[in-house]
């Protein structure tokens, strides 16, 4: 089976740094997808990793070790409009089929 | 215009009742895909579709069926309504052509509000 798991919430201030990490456990690893949901909204694409090391892009930066299961995006110089769930998504196996995690939801303070 | 469209974008009905969700796109993209997400859970996939002829169960198809009338169209139905099918519904596209280098981004519509009483 897959598993993959983040935190459900997290807090942080306005020009911060935060790190939102994401274990996962699949029979299977083919590509590591990390994408932003406002409440209500579509959720939409942030990054993309399939090999170990950082992709960065803005304020925004993804990390990924496959050995260990394991992925972190990095959000800087945190702006109100950062408040959302952040969702990681794993995909396996060919045929592009993702499967989600349940979301760490952000809320940035003044 | 949005890049893909779902319809309604709310929708009311009463147990037992058959209701359809439709999903266009103007991507060109070949894969489409429907998902459920309900508070607490992920996006749960219930279907997709490699291109016009070709229809494959995801995790929950259970309740569900699915038509892909045209490239473009992708319609999820809901045969005889549940309350447990309550829910917000996404479609979602992705392009065959990004395979040749690996990504394959999925792209997601407004979503569907169901209420099923």
């Amino acid at each position: 089976g897959q598993n993959i798991d983040q935190p459900t919430e997290m807090t942080a201030t306005e020009g911060a740094i935060v790190q939102i990490n994401c274990t996962y456990q699949t029979s299977g690893f083919n590509g590591l997808f990390w994408y932003q949901q406002h409440a209500g909204e579509a959720p939409t694409f942030l990054s993309y990793n399939v090999l170990d090391g950082l992709e960065e892009k803005g304020r925004f930066s993804s990390f990924l070790s496959r050995s260990k299961g394991y992925s972190y995006l990095l959000l800087k110089e945190l702006q109100m409009k950062d408040s959302a769930s952040y969702l990681c998504a794993v995909r396996t196996g060919g045929g592009n089929k993702l499967t989600f995690g349940t979301g760490t939801q952000l809320k940035v303070e003044l | 215009d949005a890049d893909v469209t779902q319809t309604p974008r709310n929708r009311i009905t009463k147990t037992g009742k058959r209701i359809m969700l439709e999903c266009s796109q103007t991507k060109g993209h070949d894969r489409m895909y429907w998902y459920r997400q309900d508070p607490g859970l992920g996006l749960q996939l219930i279907y997709y579709s490699f291109d016009v002829k070709d229809i494959n169960k995801g995790e929950i198809s259970d309740g569900y069926s699915v038509s892909r009338q045209a490239q473009a169209k992708f319609s999820l139905s809901l045969e005889s309504a549940i309350p447990n099918q309550t829910a917000l519904y996404f479609c979602a596209t992705s392009d065959l052509a990004e395979v040749l280098w690996c990504q394959e981004t999925q792209y997601f519509g407004p979503g569907t509000r169901l209420l099923v009483l």
